[in-house]
């Protein structure tokens, strides 16, 4: 079934600082991930995505690490900024699936 | 490139009228196209896919009759929210995925800026 959170996981970093937001996602049939930021009263914006047969990729201050082994994803954001404090969601898919399964989310602010 | 567009941003509506969301996928060609719902704090809620030229698919629990999904062509859908009442007030969302043919990777879904719905 889909995710819902009631309470959103709130990580709060200093402006300049590192940010790393945790995901453990549910499946281990899942082949691609996707990050998305959130902001309020919009829709979600793609990040960044990873495939399962890599276990790291980057992009401008962001990285998204994979850990199939204990079905983990983070996403670092690097020298982290007020424009990025937002609601971060993972998501995943399954081989041979059409949808995409949500986690719960995890407010990310910024304090300057 | 890979912009969603929705009309409207915000409706507010009396109960039992019903009301259109529409959902574009303005620069990419999109066969399937996802219909969300998300309440203020939670995560989002898939609610249908919508498949270009057939029936969209529901998931369990979303009324079929209440929440008309219509996907006419590869760059539009819409979702009619039939006889609204305010329990329906919500965000609703859409996101489009790309085509085989498409330079996007098939599985990225790219979202639109929602719909927020008010039903008095």
């Amino acid at each position: 079934g889909e995710s819902v959170g009631l309470h959103l996981p709130t990580l709060s970093v200093q402006e300049g600082d590192n940010s790393i937001i945790n995901c453990a996602y549910s499946n281990s049939a899942s082949d691609y991930f996707i990050w998305y930021k959130q902001e309020s009263g919009k829709g979600p914006q793609f990040i960044i995505d990873i495939r399962s047969n890599m276990d790291k990729r980057q992009g401008q201050r962001v990285t998204v690490l994979l850990n199939k082994t204990v079905k983990h994803l983070s996403l670092q954001i690097a020298a982290t900024q007020p424009g990025d404090s937002a609601v971060y969601f993972c998501a995943e898919k399954m081989e041979y699936g059409n949808k995409l399964v949500f986690g719960a989310g995890t407010i990310l602010r910024v304090k300057s | 490139g890979a912009v969603v567009s929705q009309h409207p941003s915000r409706v507010i509506c009396k109960s039992g009228t019903s009301v259109k969301i529409e959902c574009r996928s303005l620069d990419f060609q999109a066969t399937t196209m996802f219909w969300y719902r998300q309440f203020p704090k939670q995560s989002l809620m898939l609610m249908a896919t919508s498949n270009e030229g057939s029936k969209a698919t529901y998931e369990q629990g979303v009324e079929k009759d209440k929440f008309l999904i219509n996907h006419a062509s590869l760059t539009l859908s819409t979702l009619t929210v039939t006889s609204a009442h305010p329990e329906d007030s919500s965000f609703y969302i859409c996101s489009a995925r790309g085509t085989a043919f498409s330079i996007l990777p098939q599985e990225t879904q790219y979202f639109g800026p929602g719909t927020r719905l008010l039903v008095l």
